[in-house]
Formats: structure tokens, C-alpha cells, sequence
């Protein structure tokens, strides 16, 4: 079964960035497309970004509510997806995970971390 | 965006009872919805792919089904380790969207 770790959460001012990282083991993390979700506290889930594999053109997309602030990238060869996130605000604090895709295609979600928390808070 | 509209949003039943929740998507979305478990601490689990589709471990008490704007997830017989909130999720239209979530409690 794949493993997902999210790692790089903490507590930051706002204004200011942090990397969050999501280390992947048991699959070809290259074959598939890769994802962040948050969940704020008390609140439900929430999209933030998805990349494509390099096979599909590792492009990324991302929510309206990040677009500008945040930036995906994946290093295929150490099996690692990557969520720079910038001019961080109250709001996005939240548990944030990392998912990956069922299909190579990208279509659907099978597999999420166990998250890591973004506390931002001056 | 497409809004999922999920129904309860709580719900307290007793061991052994047939639970049902709805979600209803606001445009199409074909049989793109999928439906999770999540335990309070951890992070969502897949119970139902692809609106009916069981995945793999889950018990055969969870069902789903439904396509198009309309879909239903059903648990069987409750048992005590059900306890958890439920989540739909369409990935049919870009962005992907959730429902509010329906807290299950024991009776």
C-alpha cells in the first residue's frame, strides 16, 4: 500500500511562508498526479492544489482562495511532493494533506497522509 | 464550482441499524463521487470509489450509489467502530468539491 508523510507544518506569522513536504514510498510516484487538501479546525475539507505527472505535462492547478500565494512542484526523483506556501493569512491555517491519484490518468483520489498542521498566527 | 450538498449533518443511530446519507451535487457530475471515512485525529479514508465501487479492506456493509446529481451511501448494519464523520466528494467538475460532512453517533 502507498505511504504518504506530510511534514514541514508549524507556526508561522502572517505574511509569512513555509514549505510543507510529502514524502512517498510503495508506488512509481512519477506515474501518478498529486494533491493537497486542508481542513481548517471544526471546519470540513477543502481542494488547494493538484499537479500533474510530468508524463501529463506536471502542470498544477490550484484553488481560487491560494492561487498567487501558493506553488506546487514534485522532484520525481526522490518521490516527494512540495506545497510552497507564501503571504500566509489567519485563514489558512488548517491540517493540511497530501493525496495521490487512483489513476494514472489523474482522474479520482485513493491514497491521503496523515496531514501536518499550519498554524498561522501572529 | 460544483456545490455538494450533503444530508444529515448529524446522525445518531444504534448498533445494528440501517444508516443512510445523501448527497446531492449540483450538476452533473456522472458516477465521479467518492465517499470517506474520517476518524477524529486522522486523515480521510476511502470507503466508495466511482459512486459504488467498495475499496479494497472495506467492509461489505458500506454501499454506495447513485450517478448523475444524486448519491447515497448506505451502512448496513452499524457497528461501534463506525463512529466517525462521513464526507462526499465529486472530482467529476474541476475544482473538486466536498460535502459538509455528516457526523455519525451511536444511539
Amino acid at each position: 500500500e502507498a505511504q504518504l508523510v506530510e511534514s514541514g507544518g508549524g507556526l508561522v506569522k502572517p505574511g509569512r511562508s513555509l514549505r510543507l513536504s510529502c514524502t512517498t514510498s510503495r508506488f512509481t510516484f512519477g506515474d501518478y498526479a498529486m494533491a493537497w487538501f486542508r481542513q481548517g479546525p471544526g471546519k470540513g475539507l477543502e481542494w488547494v492544489s493538484f499537479i500533474r505527472s510530468n508524463s501529463r505535462g506536471g502542470t498544477a492547478e490550484y484553488a481560487a482562495s491560494v492561487k498567487g500565494r501558493f506553488t506546487m512542484s514534485r522532484d520525481d526523483s526522490k518521490s516527494i511532493a512540495y506545497l510552497q506556501m507564501n503571504s500566509l493569512k489567519t485563514e489558512d491555517t488548517a491540517v493540511y494533506y497530501c493525496t495521490r491519484s487512483r489513476e494514472t490518468t489523474g482522474r479520482g483520489v485513493m491514497y491521503w497522509g496523515q496531514g501536518t498542521l499550519v498554524t498561522v498566527s501572529s | 464550482d460544483t456545490q455538494m450538498t450533503q444530508s444529515p449533518s448529524s446522525l445518531s443511530a444504534s448498533v445494528g441499524d440501517r444508516v443512510t446519507i445523501t448527497c446531492q451535487a449540483s450538476q452533473d457530475i456522472s458516477n465521479s463521487l467518492n465517499w470517506y471515512q474520517q476518524k477524529p485525529g486522522k486523515g480521510p479514508k476511502v470507503l466508495i470509489y466511482d459512486a459504488y465501487n467498495l475499496e479494497t479492506g472495506v467492509p461489505s456493509r458500506f454501499s454506495g450509489s447513485g450517478s448523475g446529481t444524486d448519491f447515497t451511501l448506505t451502512i448496513t448494519s452499524l457497528q461501534p467502530e463506525d463512529i466517525a464523520t462521513y464526507y462526499c466528494q465529486q472530482h467529476g467538475n474541476f475544482p473538486p468539491t466536498f460535502g459538509q460532512g455528516t457526523r455519525l453517533e451511536i444511539k
